[in-house]
């Protein structure tokens, strides 16, 4: 089995620029997590999609970021613009659907540095 | 927010020791999670332990969890270099729009030394 794939594995950006993470879940699996992990801490949500739906965008900063899972598959996360704070490393997680032990599975995430 | 917080922050032993990681949380939860980070990776589910157990074994791996008081520990026997990452606790809260999302906790950093 697959596991998450997460695109780029790097990058960096100057402040006020736009950038887009990509994601793709292990197959079969209905909800998508986006976390953000900053240097030294655990990993923060900041969307959750179960199939195409948003299920708990409560920490998104909708002002700057944006998500999308338009087919239910693949999503995409968007910055813009950046902000130096935003540098931190981006987890997509996956899970199966009606899993009432949420056991999440995690891709290498991006890595982020706004300068 | 970050619900569970865990003890000590960062830990140093040498191999083949044990070693010991605590979480507290603050709310109801279906089940509390172990997490392995390794340097630059995603995270990684170790154990899963559910509000009505009170121990888990997992090879090496042994989870405590007490409701009373909110807490849990992760106890690694034997060391080994390669368990050198950080170990995240993560809860599974019960009541509303939380139950379905993992909260994690701030982690502890665990260093291995041969």
């Amino acid at each position: 089995e697959a596991g998450v794939a997460q695109s780029p594995r790097y990058k960096i950006i100057e402040k006020r620029q736009s950038v887009a993470f990509w994601c793709n879940p292990i197959s079969g699996h209905a909800t998508l997590y986006w976390y953000q992990q900053i240097l030294g801490q655990g990993p923060k949500l900041l969307i959750q999609f179960q199939n195409n739906g948003v299920v708990d965008d409560s920490q998104l900063p909708k002002d700057r970021f944006s998500a999308e899972r338009l087919k239910g598959v693949d999503s995409t996360l968007k910055i813009q613009p950046a902000k130096l704070e935003d540098s931190a490393v981006y987890l997509c997680a996956s899970s199966r659907i009606a899993d009432s032990k949420n056991i999440q599975y995690f891709g290498a995430g991006t890595r982020l540095s706004v300068l | 927010s970050q619900q569970g917080e865990e003890d000590p922050q960062a830990l140093s032993i040498q191999e083949g020791e044990n070693a010991t990681m605590n979480c507290s949380y603050k709310t109801s939860i279906n089940n509390l999670q172990w997490y392995r980070q390794n340097s630059g990776r995603g995270l990684v589910h170790l154990i899963l332990i559910r509000s009505n157990e009170r121990e888990k074994h997992s090879g090496r791996l042994r989870v405590t969890l007490d409701t009373s008081k909110k807490s849990s520990s992760l106890l690694i026997t034997a060391s080994r270099a390669a368990d050198t990452a950080s170990y995240f606790c993560a809860t599974h809260p019960t009541r509303g729009q939380g139950a379905q999302k993992l909260v994690f906790g701030q982690g502890t950093r665990l260093t291995i030394n041969p």
